[in-house]
């Protein structure tokens, strides 16, 4: 059964650095799939944020670009976010992903996290 | 950069009922990288239909999904207690995820 598990504060100063780590367990983070971070603001909907593949291949939500950097270390199998230069609006659940391939082209995110909750004030 | 606009924001039905979602791209995008998820409070979203049409594990066959081009429906075709909850749908293109804005299924 394929698990991921967000960690990291819950709280980061304006102007600071949001760090978050995602813990895969039942499947490697260097195999077939696409690894991501979406997040939702209070009451809000959805916001992709970003993904990367093994070998280090990696892209962004274009309005997010500037501020980010998504990274993975294999030999603890967890991919993690870094988002810098927050303000009240990086508010949010930061949910971790899994983009798998399903086959013929088709991908969908089948497992997620149960999402940490980061507060910039 | 494409748009996903989903309509009605809000669908109030009663168990039973039909509900049918809609979601259109601002421009012609490909079935298989069109994605529905149902996601209700305080929970993560869940995978329902990838690829336009094709049911994940495990999702009933009250859900369906169909459409092209730039036209998309999730239909549930009876409305179970545990299906109020909010719907998004989600589109890859250009090295770009995008969601729509999601519909609320509530209980009339």
């Amino acid at each position: 059964q394929v698990q991921l598990q967000e960690s990291g504060p819950g709280l980061v100063n304006p102007s600071g650095t949001l760090s978050l780590t995602c813990t895969v367990s039942g499947d490697s983070v260097t195999g077939s799939n696409w690894w991501n971070w979406v997040r939702q603001a209070p009451g809000k909907g959805l916001e992709w944020i970003g993904e990367i593949y093994h070998g280090g291949r990696t892209d962004y939500n274009p309005s997010l670009e500037s501020r980010l950097s998504i990274s993975m270390d294999a030999s603890k199998n967890q991919f993690s976010l870094r988002l810098t230069s927050v303000t009240a609006a990086d508010t949010a659940v930061y949910y971790c992903a899994r983009d798998r391939n399903y086959g013929d082209s088709t991908w969908a995110f089948d497992v997620w996290g149960q999402g940490a909750m980061v507060t910039v004030s | 950069e494409i748009v996903l606009t989903q309509s009605p924001g809000t669908l109030s039905l009663s168990p039973g009922e039909r509900a049918t979602l809609s979601c259109r791209a601002s421009q012609t995008v490909s079935n298989k990288y069109l994605v529905w998820y149902q996601q209700k409070p305080g929970q993560a979203p869940r995978v329902l239909i990838y690829g336009a049409s094709s049911r994940a594990t495990g999702i009933p066959d009250r859900f369906s999904g169909s459409g092209s081009g730039t036209d998309f429906t999730l239909t549930i075709s009876r409305l179970e207690p545990e299906d109020f909850a909010v719907y998004y749908c989600q589109h890859y293109g250009s090295a770009l995820w995008t969601f729509g804005q999601g519909t609320k299924v509530e209980i009339k």
